[in-house]
């Protein structure tokens, strides 16, 4: 089984130009999320999307970032501009729709290390 | 914050020890998770451990959870170099939201 994709794995941009990360998340899986990791810290959710829907944006940035999931399968989250406290690992990770309040584990990309200069 | 906490931040072993790291959070939880983390694998679910249960086992691993106290604990028995990862405890609520710690850096010495 195909894990979570996501590109790219690295980039550098200077603060107040734009970037976005692409995902693709295991087939089957209609929940996805993106993380943000900051070095030293845990994964802070960003966005949860149910196939295209959006589940959970309540800690997204929304004056710089964007993300969405048209076809309810690939997702890309945007920043624009950029700061440089938005220096982070930017995670995906997709799940099984949830029932009956059970739970499903959740199966995290590589990520992509965002550097802000 | 919902934000969990891991303790200690940073442990370090000889191979073949036990590492036991802790966890507390601060709301009313569904179920508990742990992860790893290392620069190989990335992020990786361990085990789940919901809100009825009071202890889990998996191969090496031993979770237990006392929701009076909001805590957690993750044992890892007979640890291995390959064990060297952060750990993570993430708390759903109810919405299959996870909430993270700040991790705990395990370091097993071969």
């Amino acid at each position: 089984e195909a894990g979570v994709a996501q590109s790219p794995r690295y980039k550098i941009i200077e603060k107040r130009q734009s970037v976005a990360f692409w995902c693709n998340p295991i087939s089957g899986h209609a929940t996805l999320y993106w993380y943000q990791q900051i070095l030293g810290q845990g994964p802070k959710l960003l966005i949860q999307f149910q196939n295209n829907g959006v589940v959970d944006d309540s800690q997204l940035p929304k004056d710089r970032f964007s993300a969405e999931r048209l076809k309810g399968v690939d997702s890309t989250l945007k920043i624009q501009p950029a700061k440089l406290e938005d220096s982070a690992v930017y995670l995906c990770a997709s799940s099984l729709t949830r029932m009956n309040r059970d739970s499903y584990e959740q199966y995290f990309g590589p990520g992509t290390r965002l550097t802000v200069t | 914050s919902q934000q969990g906490e891991e303790d200690p931040q940073a442990l370090s072993i000889q191979e073949g020890e036990n590492a036991t790291m802790n966890c507390s959070y601060k709301t009313s939880i569904n179920n508990l998770q742990w992860y790893r983390q290392n620069s190989g694998r990335g992020l990786v679910h361990l085990i789940l451990i919901r809100s009825n249960e009071r202890e889990k086992h998996s191969g090496r691993l031993r979770v237990t959870l006392d929701t009076s106290k909001k805590s957690s604990s993750l044992l890892i028995t007979a640890s291995r170099a390959a064990d060297t990862a952060s750990y993570f405890c993430a708390t759903d609520t109810g919405a299959n939201n996870l909430f993270f710690g700040t991790g705990t850096r395990l370091t097993v010495i071969p």
